[in-house]
C-alpha cells in the first residue's frame, strides 16, 4: 500500500485529453510539492513535472501538473501512443522525512 | 552531462548479503544527495534511504533500518548500497538517484541494478 493514493490504471485515444489524480495528507502533499515521474517499459523513471507544475527542460508542454491542498494531478494534452507508460507521483514526507511515491498508473493509449 | 552509472547484475542467494554501487559524473558529487529506491517486478516504487555525500550522514525509513548500509567514496564520486539478510521478496531493480534537497525532485536516475535472490 502506497502511502499516495493514485488510480492504477487510465486510458484515452490519440488526440484526447487524461488527467491522473494523487492524494496524500497533510504530512507529504499538503505541505511539500509534487512531482510526478514517468517509466516507459523497460527504463528508469524520468522526471516529468516539478514542484507541482514546472516542466524540465524537454518536457512537451501537452503535460501538465497541478496541486491543492493534499491532492495534486497530472494531465496529458493531445495523447499520443508514446505517452503509454506508468506515471508515479511522488511528494516530500515530513514525518516519514523521506519520499513518498503513489503506487503508479498505468496509462494505456487506445 | 549528468550520469549516474550502476553496476550490473546480481543473482545472491538468500541470507547473504549485495553490494550495488552508483558512479557519478558530470556534476559537482559533494552537492547533492544520493538517494536509493527500489522497484520490485511489476510493482512501483519504494525509497530505501538517502546519503549526503558531503558528510556521509545517511538515513533511511524504519523498514529497512538495520539492513541497509548507504557509504561514499568522494574521491570517485561514488555511492554504495549495501542490503544485507536477503529474502526472496528483495528480488527487485535497485535505482539510485540524486537530488539537491527534500524540496527539489529527482533529476537524474542510475538504469537500475537488477537483483536477484534465489538459492
Amino acid at each position: 500500500q502506497s502511502v499516495l493514493a493514485q488510480p492504477p490504471s487510465a486510458s484515452g485515444t490519440p488526440g484526447q485529453r487524461v488527467t491522473i489524480s494523487c492524494s496524500g495528507s497533510n504530512s507529504n502533499i499538503g505541505e511539500n510539492t509534487v512531482n510526478w515521474y514517468q517509466q516507459l517499459p523497460g527504463t528508469a523513471p524520468k522526471l516529468l513535472i516539478s514542484f507541482n507544475s514546472h516542466r524540465p527542460s524537454g518536457v512537451p508542454d501537452r503535460f501538465s501538473g497541478s496541486a491543492s491542498g493534499t491532492s495534486a494531478s497530472l494531465a496529458i494534452s493531445g495523447l499520443q501512443s508514446e505517452d503509454e507508460a506508468v506515471y508515479y507521483c511522488a511528494a516530500w514526507d515530513d514525518s516519514l522525512y523521506g519520499p513518498v511515491f503513489g503506487g503508479g498508473t498505468k496509462l494505456t493509449v487506445l | 552531462q549528468v550520469q549516474l552509472v550502476q553496476s550490473g547484475a546480481e543473482i545472491i542467494k538468500p541470507g547473504a548479503s549485495v553490494n550495488v554501487s552508483c558512479r557519478t559524473s558530470g556534476y559537482k558529487f559533494l552537492s547533492y544527495f544520493i538517494h536509493w529506491v527500489r522497484q520490485a517486478p511489476g510493482q512501483g516504487l519504494e525509497w530505501m534511504g538517502r546519503i549526503n555525500p558531503d558528510s556521509g550522514v545517511t538515513n533511511s525509513p524504519l523498514k529497512f533500518q538495520g539492513r541497509v548500509t548507504m557509504t561514499r567514496d568522494t574521491s570517485i564520486s561514488t555511492a554504495y548500497m549495501q542490503l544485507s539478510s536477503l529474502r526472496s521478496d528483495d528480488t527487485a531493480i535497485y535505482y539510485c538517484a540524486r537530488r539537491l534537497s527534500p524540496a527539489a525532485p529527482f533529476d537524474f536516475w542510475g538504469r537500475g541494478t537488477l537483483v536477484t535472490v534465489s538459492s
